[in-house]
């Protein structure tokens, strides 16, 4: 069984230069989260899917991201024009859909984003 | 903005020395679930525990256990007997309240070095 993966590990790119993170999720998981943790703190809720539908957008998320989840399984994290403040390491989480309940929620390793 | 705090950022502690790590959460809801995650120097989260507000009852899961106190907020988290491989930063996490995304608050984190 694996857990949750994200690909790249580690990027280093140019301010202004556009970036896409993905995330595949525990196969059986149809929720899936972004978050976005900086140093010394803890993760920072970016985004939600529940299956291929985006239903929640956190005000971290300004225009220059956008997330999709084609056919509910992987998902893509895209930046555009990055600004430094955007350097972070970007986190993907999947849990099963509990009803009501709250699932716990499983992470990958991450994507640490270093915008020079 | 609701909270969660985790007032410990460092702490350090010779092995097999026993260990509390505290946390307070805010909420409004009536029924609630709260979590632990092991951020260990890999960067991976790990989910440890997951609560639920109508079961007060401690904890135990090997070393490792949990203080749920309902009247004060609190999710306290203990290790017995600190080892070397517990070295890591713990976070502590709650859902917003009168949430429908399922996502998770976290804490600052608290991290933890045992030292041989």
């Amino acid at each position: 069984d694996t857990g949750v993966s994200q690909d790249p590990r580690h990027k280093i790119t140019k301010r202004g230069q556009n970036v896409t993170f993905r995330c595949d999720p525990i196969s059986e998981h149809n929720r899936l989260y972004w978050y976005r943790q900086t140093l010394g703190q803890g993760p920072e809720f970016l985004t939600y899917f529940q299956n291929e539908a985006q239903l929640e957008k956190s005000r971290l998320l300004s225009d220059r991201f956008s997330a999709e989840r084609p056919k509910g399984s992987f998902s893509t994290l895209e930046i555009q024009r990055t600004e430094q403040g955007d350097s972070a390491m970007y986190l993907c989480a999947s849990s099963l859909d509990g009803g009501a309940s709250y699932n716990e929620q499983f992470f990958g390793p991450g994507t640490r984003l270093t915008v020079l | 903005a609701q909270k969660v705090t985790q007032a410990q950022t460092e702490i350090s502690v010779v092995e097999k020395e026993d260990v509390t790590l505290d946390c307070v959460y805010e909420t409004r809801d009536t029924t609630y679930y709260l979590f632990w995650y092991k951020q260990p120097p890999s960067g991976e989260l790990v989910f440890l525990i997951r609560r639920n507000s109508f079961d007060e009852q401690n904890e135990i899961s090997g070393r490792y256990s949990w203080n749920f106190q309902k009247s004060t907020s609190s999710f306290n988290f203990t290790i017995t007997a600190s080892q070397v491989v517990d070295s890591a930063v713990y976070f502590c996490a709650v859902p917003p309240w009168m949430d429908s995304s399922y996502k998770l608050i976290f804490g600052s984190g608290t991290r933890l070095l045992v030292r041989p």
